[in-house]
């Protein structure tokens, strides 16, 4: 059984970076052909994705966010990070990771963590 | 503004059936497979559908799909109180991104 798990502050300031690891266990992300991603969703809002890393390592990411966003990983420790830049309030959102199987199916997610960006 | 284009709310009685439309364009739905996703309340998406209209185990035959053209659809038959939920479709675009839309909540009246 695939499990996803995110960690990271849950309060970040404006124009910092706000910076997310999701902990995979039960695959490893290093192999197979899978895609790990990271969606986000404003609360009331439907969602977004922000971007997604290959087991080879290449990454895609938003057109929207790609000049503020990273996702890097560590095969190490089996888990891959995200690395979003200058936020502001409108950063604030539910960030989940999940697997993508292929393109947009997404059929493993973490159970999702609210970042806020406030003073 | 979401690139797919959903209705905003459908209501449907228990045991009954609803119909919850995705509409696109060429340059996701019309060349690409379609995705669905349930969204219990405070809790993460769930995939119902791949591949235009494929279930994954576990996931009841209630649920069905189909895509014509630039549209989605997605079919709940014999609905449950259980089943009240957000539901998002979502596909590739050409623009390189993964697109979704903006989500339909389900009412079981």
């Amino acid at each position: 059984q695939v499990q996803l798990q995110e960690s990271g502050p849950g309060l970040v300031k404006p124009s910092q970076t706000l910076s997310l690891t999701c902990a995979v266990s039960g695959a490893s992300i290093s192999s197979g052909t899978n895609y790990w991603s990271w969606v986000r969703q404003p609360a009331g809002k439907g969602l977004e994705w922000i971007g997604r890393m290959y087991t080879s390592g290449s990454t895609n990411y938003n057109p929207s966010l790609k000049s503020r966003v990273t996702i890097s990983v560590d095969t190490s420790e089996n888990h891959f990070s995200l690395k979003l830049s200058s936020v502001t309030a409108a950063d604030t959102a539910v960030y989940y990771c999940a697997r993508e199987d292929q393109l947009a199916i997404f059929d493993y997610w973490g159970r999702g963590t609210l970042v806020t960006v406030s003073p | 503004q979401s690139v797919l284009t959903q209705p905003p709310s459908v209501s449907a009685a228990p045991g009954q059936k609803v119909t919850i439309s995705c509409s696109g364009s060429y340059s996701n739905i019309g060349n690409n497979f379609v995705s669905w996703f349930q969204q219990l309340p405070g809790t993460a998406p769930k995939l119902l559908i791949y591949d235009n209209n494929k279930r994954p185990s576990g996931i009841p035959d209630r649920f069905s799909a189909s895509k014509s053209g630039t549209s989605a659809t997605l079919g709940i038959t014999g609905l449950q109180t259980g089943d009240e939920a957000d539901y998002y479709c979502g596909t590739w675009d050409s623009s390189l991104t993964v697109v979704f839309g903006g989500g339909t909540k389900l009412t079981v009246l």
